[in-house]
């Protein structure tokens, strides 16, 4: 059975980077079959998609965010990763990592899928 | 930025239907997904690609889509439906492949 865990500080001062990384068992994270990808949620909001990778390490970012994401992938560990710079208390969340089984389809070269797995989620306090 | 938007809010009484909406102008063109998350815990898929359901989904949920809105049903509503319930999809441009809705709480009366 396919497991993901988040892992990383629970609490974040602000201006600085958040990081976070997805451990995967039951799996590899180099199948060619499979994306990955970070979701976060505020408390009390709703979900918000921040960005996701392929094994060979492509990715795609969530334009409200690009410019403070980095997400990469360390096949060697079966483990991806999120950094989210300059922090501010609107970041505080929920931080899960999810698996993406695609579709079959693609929209200008983008693959599409599902969030079929996912991790439990982590708590990510910004605060001085 | 691209939206979907759904109903904050959706009451029934247990054995009764709940429909919720999801409208979005990309939906006529891309395949939509339904989550239920409920409290502390990770959202689960329920419906993918508009109205197929994942193995271990009851029968009780399906997903149907018509020009800018999808619809998931569930009938014959128990309480352990109780949940918040988010749509997905992506835009036609591929500048948001992964678009969530703002959720809909659904509660059993």
């Amino acid at each position: 059975q396919l497991q993901l865990q988040e892992s990383g500080p629970g609490l974040v001062k602000p201006s600085e980077t958040l990081s976070l990384t997805c451990t995967v068992s039951g799996g590899s994270i180099s199948s060619s079959s499979y994306y990955w990808g970070w979701i976060r949620q505020p408390p009390g909001k709703g979900l918000e998609w921040i960005g996701s990778i392929y094994y060979s390490g492509s990715t795609y970012y969530n334009p409200s965010l690009k410019s403070r994401v980095t997400i990469s992938v360390d096949t060697s560990k079966n483990q991806f990763s999120l950094k989210l710079s300059s922090v501010t208390a609107a970041d505080t969340a929920v931080y899960y990592c999810a698996r993406i089984l695609p579709d079959g389809y693609t929209i200008f070269g983008v693959v599409i899928g599902r969030f079929d797995y996912w991790g439990q989620g982590t708590l990510v306090t910004v605060s001085s | 930025s691209y939206e979907l938007t759904q109903p904050p809010s959706v009451s029934v009484s247990p054995g009764q239907t709940a429909r919720i909406t999801c409208s979005g102008d990309a939906l006529p063109k891309q395949y939509a997904y339904w989550y239920q998350q409920k409290p502390g815990q990770a959202p689960v898929l329920v419906i993918y690609k508009d109205s197929e359901r994942p193995s271990g989904i009851p029968e009780r949920f399906s997903g149907s889509s018509s020009g800018t809105t999808v619809t998931l049903t569930i009938s014959g509503v128990q309480a352990e439906d109780e949940a918040d319930y988010y749509c997905q999809s992506a835009d036609s441009s591929g500048t948001y492949p992964w678009v969530f809705g703002g959720g809909t709480k659904l509660t059993v009366l």
